[in-house]
């Protein structure tokens, strides 16, 4: 079983603030990892998916950076509004295309405060 | 474009009892997969296809059978449900499988008594 990481668990952010966590996963067998964005009651949403060691995605407000040599990626929210409260889940495929599924860690609950 | 679709979203099954959780997709998608979810464990791959006639299994396999006759639709059956099954699923697809964004079904919420 891989092991993906999330931290921090939770998140309690200010309207305005910016503010960013992190998604851990194994360096070796890479493929792909992935960022979903998860609000209460819905589905998740894909945000980002990301293949090259220093790949860098940008949404809106919302950005991400990949390290492959040292599975690690980042998840930068700017300028945090009350609509970007969700759960934020990144998953990792292993090399293979992937074919063998995706990965999930337990996601990064984000509340902003207004 | 109906997206993925998933019936039904809410069941209650009695110990023991099977049932069928349907899911389908209109995007022509190869790929398709079942996650469950459960409080403070987050997304876990039950079985997965990366196309029709081809199954395989994930991280949680077992007390779960899947099939996949067309591109369209990929059920997940429950053989003989149990209370530890009792958990929110997804069904997902994507074009192709770990390089590409996953789609998402609403979920079904099952309870096993």
């Amino acid at each position: 079983i891989l092991n993906v990481e999330q931290s921090p668990q939770s998140l309690h952010v200010q309207e305005g603030d910016s503010t960013n966590f992190t998604c851990s996963f194994p360096s070796s067998n890479f493929y792909a990892l992935h960022w979903y964005r998860w609000e209460t009651a819905k589905s998740p949403e894909a945000l980002f998916v990301m293949t090259l060691n220093g790949d860098e995605k940008k949404k809106g407000r919302i950005s991400a950076t990949l390290n492959t040599k040292e599975g690690y990626s980042y998840l930068y929210i700017k300028g945090s509004q009350p609509e970007d409260s969700a759960t934020y889940l990144c998953a990792f495929s292993g090399s293979g295309g992937g074919a063998d599924g995706l990965t999930f860690g337990k996601g990064t609950h984000l509340i902003i405060q207004p | 474009n109906a997206g993925v679709t998933q019936t039904p979203k809410f069941q209650v099954l009695k110990t023991g009892q099977s049932m069928t959780l349907q899911c389908a997709q209109d995007m022509n998608h190869e790929y398709m997969s079942w996650y469950r979810q459960d409080p403070g464990m987050g997304l876990r791959l039950i079985h997965y296809s990366v196309g029709a006639g081809i199954t395989d299994q994930g991280e949680v396999p077992n007390g779960y059978n899947v099939s996949r006759s067309t591109t369209e639709d990929f059920p997940l059956r429950l053989l003989s449900a149990a209370p530890s099954q009792t958990s929110v699923y997804f069904c997902a697809s994507s074009y192709a499988s770990g390089g590409a964004e996953q789609y998402f079904g609403p979920g079904t919420r099952l309870t096993v008594t």
